[in-house]
């Protein structure tokens, strides 16, 4: 069955603007990470977060492991946010595989 | 810079034919993924290395095969090509485990078979 779902599938956003992007798994996680893939195609790692809340400049990530979802928040967004964004885990019931990834959220900031 | 390094960054070839990408992991990482990216299958794990030895394998086809040197460094060999094999591949290393090390990726290798 499907293990991770990412919300929404698209979004436009105006610069400036603030957005939240969740992660919703089937079970308990071992390990949770979002990337974000930009235009020119390089996935880049934005957090690696089994649990709790984490900040990184205009970004921050809550995963809440208990209630088995993952929430990414953008705040004043820039065009150079712009791109694809996937949330990854690694389940506890898939034993040692690696890392499975939603469909992503695909986000266009524009100006 | 992640620090994954994927050689070469496109490659076009034709169907039936054999190529191998490179991926030389970051600097102390033990552990080398290869995922596949067509449009139509999203992020899909093909196989994992730790140290050398193969650890885990996803949706690898029979046609592919991989392999990680003494130096860490990988190789994914893609042989009778088919067109449907079209996609970026990507490298990825972390320290040790997925489960408790931050995955990175590189630039990524963009295979086009005509």
């Amino acid at each position: 069955g499907i293990q991770v779902e990412q919300s929404p599938p698209d979004l436009i956003l105006q610069e400036g603007a603030n957005s939240t992007l969740r992660c919703n798994f089937s079970d308990s996680v071992n390990n949770l990470q979002w990337f974000h893939q930009n235009p020119w195609g390089q996935l880049i790692n934005l957090f690696y977060i089994p649990s709790g809340t984490k900040q990184n400049g205009r970004l921050s990530a809550t995963t809440v492991a208990t209630e088995r979802y993952s929430l990414l928040y953008i705040s004043s967004s820039q065009t150079t946010d712009s791109g694809v964004y996937f949330c990854a885990v690694n389940l506890k019931s898939s034993g040692n595989t690696p890392l499975v990834f939603g469909k992503g959220t695909r986000l266009s900031v524009i100006a | 810079d992640s620090g994954v390094t994927q050689t070469p960054k496109h490659l076009i070839t034709a169907t039936g034919q054999r190529v191998t990408l490179r991926c030389s992991p970051r600097s102390g990482d033990l552990s080398v993924y290869w995922y596949q990216q067509s449009l139509d299958q999203g992020l899909q794990f093909l196989i994992q290395y730790y140290n050398g030895e193969e650890r885990a394998k996803g949706n690898i086809l029979e046609r592919f095969s991989a392999q990680q040197f003494p130096d860490l460094h990988s190789e994914l060999n893609l042989s009778s090509l088919e067109l449907g094999d079209s996609a970026l591949y990507f490298c990825a290393s972390s320290a040790n485990s997925p489960h408790n090390s931050p995955l990175h990726f590189g630039n990524g290798t963009r295979l086009t078979v005509t």
